[in-house]
């Protein structure tokens, strides 16, 4: 079953902030966060570990609640560059080899 | 620079005909993934492979076929084309755990 993400699409300011959320109803040993930019391969933003450990982007932000299964992407001070569709990618097992992505999330940053 | 490409951008089929698509990593990655990316469906997992001829079913392996004969190279089979399957391919390659490398993708049509 995927994770749910939401909203499905927002439109912001620059400098404005979003947060997007990743929702599953499975325990998840880690989330992963992606960026696609229109006509582009998907790129790594984040992976956040069950424990707290985090790896990826120093620019943006995320958290990740094990109790909740439920992990937030924080965009903070919004960029042109920040537009695209955001994938979050749910994994049960440890150092597993399956993710499960959500549906998306658009963003488009306006000047 | 990881690199993963992939045979086509664009292609055009036959409802029947039988479809290859090839990918290539050059990073000695042991997981390769097919994703299939419609909209609003996000990614979703067609089959992966943890290690030379090993294969895995993802979520919606239903219609496809996968062969894994060299470590760097992983080929999507659709043994007999339909229509629903029109839809963006994307092969992915990384390490048990870790970011995913995306591929540019390969529209295919099937008509």
């Amino acid at each position: 079953q995927q994770p749910v993400q939401s909203p499905q699409a927002v439109i912001l300011r620059e400098g404005e902030d979003a947060v997007i959320n990743c929702s599953s109803s499975k325990a998840l040993y880690s989330v992963h966060w992606y960026r696609q930019k229109h006509g582009e391969a998907p790129v790594f933003l984040m992976i956040l570990l069950k424990g707290g450990e985090q790896k990826g982007h120093d620019k943006i932000s995320a958290s990740f609640n094990e109790k909740k299964q439920q992990s937030s992407l924080y965009l903070t001070a919004s960029q042109l560059s920040y537009s695209g569709t955001y994938f979050c990618g749910t994994d049960v097992k440890a150092a597993g080899n399956k993710l499960t992505f959500g549906g998306g999330t658009r963003v488009l940053v306006k000047p | 620079d990881v690199k993963v490409t992939q045979s086509s951008r664009y292609l055009v089929k036959r409802t029947g005909e039988k479809v290859f698509l090839e990918c290539v990593q050059d990073m000695d990655h042991e997981n390769m993934f097919w994703y299939r990316q419609d909209p609003g469906l996000g990614l979703r997992l067609i089959y992966f492979s943890y290690d030379v001829k090993m294969k895995e079913k993802g979520d919606i392996p239903e219609g496809y076929s996968v062969s894994r004969e060299k470590k760097e190279r992983f080929s999507l089979i659709l043994e007999s084309a339909s229509t629903n399957q029109t839809s963006m391919y994307l092969c992915a390659s990384g390490t048990p755990g870790d970011e995913q490398y995306f591929g540019p993708g390969t529209r295919l049509t099937v008509t």
